[in-house]
């Protein structure tokens, strides 16, 4: 098992432009995890699924967001019409329904929006 | 709300000396803290998980922390630094809800000097 995959890791774009990130979390992971982090800052929670149901999402996800697990494996972001605000490291990560919430993190795809 | 609060975003020590990482927390509940750590250009990595057992926990790396609820706080210490151990270190509070997400804080830059 490698752990938690993402891709890509750095995406430069021009503002307005979409992009899409995706993860691909521990295989016997069931509880997948995306989180923001600009610097400085620590991460924050987006959104959180169970399987391929989407449970919670966070204020900080505007409707320019948009993620999606189908079949429960993978997982994309999307981003859409990305404004200079949106630069920062987005973070997948994977865990069990149990397991005291340890969540393993992919290395992160760094955002930068011109 | 569960949050955490980190006291210094700068800590700077020389090679074997001690290390001290300071972190409050506030909960409405026995919460499950954790420290992860972030090398550059990798994931975010779990030092050490508090889950209401043993107050003083012990992780990788020669790394331990403290749960004290009467200071409500969970610092994190190591005897001896080594020049490895250079990297951002996060204080991490779970929110206790079904969705078991992560509220970081701050972070603290941990510089270990020659």
């Amino acid at each position: 098992d490698t752990g938690v995959s993402q891709d890509p890791r750095h995406k430069i774009t021009k503002r307005g432009q979409n992009v899409t990130f995706r993860c691909d979390p521990i295989s016997e992971h069931n509880r997948l995890y995306w989180y923001r982090q600009t610097l400085g800052q620590g991460p924050e929670f987006l959104t959180y699924f169970q399987n391929e149901a989407q449970l919670e999402k966070s204020r900080l996800l505007s409707d320019r967001f948009s993620a999606e697990r189908p079949k429960g494996s993978f997982s994309t972001l999307e981003i859409q019409r990305t404004e200079q605000g949106d630069s920062a490291m987005y973070l997948c990560a994977s865990s069990y329904s149990s397991g005291a919430n340890v969540l393993t993190f992919g290395a992160g795809s760094r955002l930068t929006v011109l | 709300a569960q949050s955490v609060t980190q006291l210094d975003s700068h800590v700077s020590v020389s090679e074997g000396t001690p290390v001290l990482l300071r972190c409050n927390y506030s909960s409405s509940y026995s919460p499950s803290l954790f420290w992860y750590v972030q090398h550059p250009n990798k994931g975010l990595q779990l030092l050490l998980k508090y889950t209401s057992a043993a107050t003083l926990v012990k992780g990788i790396n020669g790394f331990e922390a403290e749960f004290k609820k009467s200071e409500t706080s969970f610092h994190l210490t190591k005897p001896s630094a080594h020049m490895s151990d250079a990297a951002e270190y996060f204080c991490v509070v779970s929110d206790g809800g079904a969705t078991n997400k992560l509220i970081f804080g701050t972070g603290t830059l941990l510089a270990v000097q020659p």
